[in-house]
C-alpha cells in the first residue's frame, strides 16, 4: 500500500530534550515536506526537500532541522524543543517530475507533539 | 494579504443541501490547485484536483476562475459524512511551493 508513515503519533517531552520525528514514504517520491498545523494558522511549511541531499527552508524553519540522506526518509529534528513548538506535525510527499505541478501531496497521519 | 484565503466558516447546512466554498489566491503565477478534506485531528486527504475547464467527481464539482483568481468547490446533496474542513491548495513555481488556505469548516446536520 502506497503510504507516508510518520512516528510517533503522540509525543510528550520537556523543554530542551532533543527529539526526532521520523517520516518514510514508499512511493519513490522525490519531494518531501514537513508542516505544522496550529489553530487559526492552518498548515505552515517547515522544511522541504526536492531530492536526496537537497533541503530548503519553508515558512517557519526556526528551531527545526531536517536531513535527506535517502530518498524514502525525511526525519524532522528538534535539537532543543520549546513550548511554542507544541503542535500537530505532518510529513508529506509528492512526485517532482516534469508534470509534478499536477501531483498532489500525500500526507502521513500526523504527530501530535507537546513540549512542557 | 494571505496568498490563499478561505472563509473559515463554519457553514452549517441541512442534509441534502447544496453548498459552495470559494478560495482566492493572490499569486497569478499559480499553476495548479487542489481541494483537500481534513477531519478533526487527522491528516488532510486529497478530495480532487481542479482543472481549468472545471471538473466533477460524483457530488463534488471544482471550478477555476483565473481572471478573478479563485477556485470553488460545490457539494450537492450534502451528507452527514461530508462534515469536515476543506482546504484549498495553490501550487506555484518549480513545484516546490504549495500554499494552503486555512480551511473552511462544513457541518452537515439532520
Amino acid at each position: 500500500e502506497a503510504q507516508v508513515t510518520q512516528n510517533p503519533r503522540y509525543l510528550i517531552t520537556v523543554t530542551g530534550k532533543k527529539l526526532t520525528v521520523t517520516c518514510s514514504q514508499n512511493m519513490n517520491h522525490e519531494y518531501m515536506s514537513w508542516y505544522r498545523q496550529d489553530p487559526g494558522l492552518g498548515l505552515r511549511q517547515i522544511y522541504y526537500s526536492m531530492n536526496v541531499e537537497v533541503t530548503d527552508k519553508g515558512d517557519v524553519p526556526e528551531g527545526y532541522k531536517v536531513s535527506r540522506k535517502e530518498k524514502r526518509n525525511f526525519p524532522l529534528i528538534l535539537e532543543s524543543p520549546s513550548p511554542n513548538q507544541t503542535s500537530l506535525y505532518f510529513c508529506a510527499s509528492r512526485s517532482a517530475g516534469t508534470s509534478s505541478y499536477n501531483s498532489p501531496l500525500h500526507f502521513g497521519n500526523g504527530t501530535r507533539l507537546t513540549v512542557t | 494579504r494571505k496568498e490563499v484565503e478561505q472563509d473559515p466558516g463554519p457553514f452549517n447546512v441541512p442534509e441534502g443541501a447544496t453548498v459552495a466554498f470559494n478560495c482566492t489566491y493572490s499569486n497569478s503565477a499559480s499553476q495548479s490547485f487542489f481541494w483537500y478534506r481534513q477531519d478533526c485531528r487527522k491528516e488532510p486527504k486529497l478530495l480532487m484536483s481542479v482543472y481549468s475547464s472545471g471538473n466533477e467527481d460524483g457530488r463534488f464539482t471544482a471550478q477555476l476562475n483565473r481572471a478573478s483568481q479563485y477556485i470553488s468547490l460545490l457539494i450537492r446533496d450534502s451528507k452527514l459524512s461530508d462534515s469536515a474542513t476543506y482546504l484549498c491548495v495553490a501550487v506555484t513555481g518549480t513545484a516546490s511551493k504549495l500554499t494552503f488556505g486555512t480551511g473552511t469548516r462544513l457541518q452537515v446536520t439532520l
